[in-house]
């Protein structure tokens, strides 16, 4: 099956501050989406980007889907974007519709 | 305003026996995903219908695991007899999937099972 890598695992940030996450995977897909777990557990939903650009807010996001990557930019980062950031992806040419996910970017975002 | 509604949140329970989590998809969502959290594995597919059809369930064991979809507007996960390590946190998930590409997928608040 198709494979996602996201980079970094750990992040550490100062308030402020900006950084640019990123998703890797195996092979072409057809649904993307980026996701933040929060400290309580909840999966939000970010971006449904299968490929393009979007911004929403201090967050924006980049899908280049036919070199296999997608990019989550946090812009002046605040304590309440700390938690997990998840990319999942929908194989493009088999039948399994369902999203296969990353290990995830843990953000810490201190005050 | 529409979201996936899952029940209970929090469950605690005894080793062998059976616990059965709920999940109402988002009204007009013709898609349902089970998807189990663990720190070891991650977020992993347990398994998923189309228009309440099975359509992948090899995530789940087989032997202890269940699931089905009485009507358009319920899923259900059963596991008889359960084990400690089945303790993980349980997500339901809806979509549309027509003809073309999935639509967005949005999430439950997840059933948090310990089995001890």
């Amino acid at each position: 099956g198709i494979q996602v890598e996201q980079s970094p695992p750990d992040l550490i940030l100062q308030e402020g501050a900006n950084s640019t996450l990123r998703c890797n995977f195996s092979d072409s897909v057809n649904n993307l989406q980026w996701f933040h777990q929060n400290p309580w557990g909840q999966l939000i939903n970010l971006f449904y980007i299968p490929s393009g650009t979007k911004q929403n807010g201090r967050l924006s996001a980049t899908t280049v889907a036919t070199e296999r990557y997608s990019l989550l930019y946090i812009s002046s980062s605040q304590t309440t974007d700390s938690g997990v950031y998840f990319c999942a992806v929908v194989e493009g040419d088999t039948g399994r519709r369902a999203l296969t996910f990353g290990s995830g970017t843990r953000l810490q975002v201190q005050p | 305003d529409a979201r996936v509604t899952q029940t209970p949140r929090h469950k605690v329970t005894e080793m062998g026996q059976e616990v059965t989590m709920r999940c109402q998809p988002i009204l007009g969502h013709n898609t349902v995903f089970w998807y189990r959290q663990t720190m070891m594995q991650g977020l992993e597919l347990l398994a998923y219908f189309r228009n309440r059809a099975p359509l992948d369930d090899s995530g789940m064991p087989k032997d202890r695991f269940s699931a089905e979809m009485p009507d358009a507007t319920l899923a259900t996960l059963k596991i008889q007899p359960s084990e400690p390590r089945d303790s993980a946190v349980y997500f339901c998930a809806s979509g549309l999937v027509l003809g073309g590409p999935n639509t967005e997928a949005f999430f439950g608040q997840g059933t948090r099972l310990t089995v001890v």
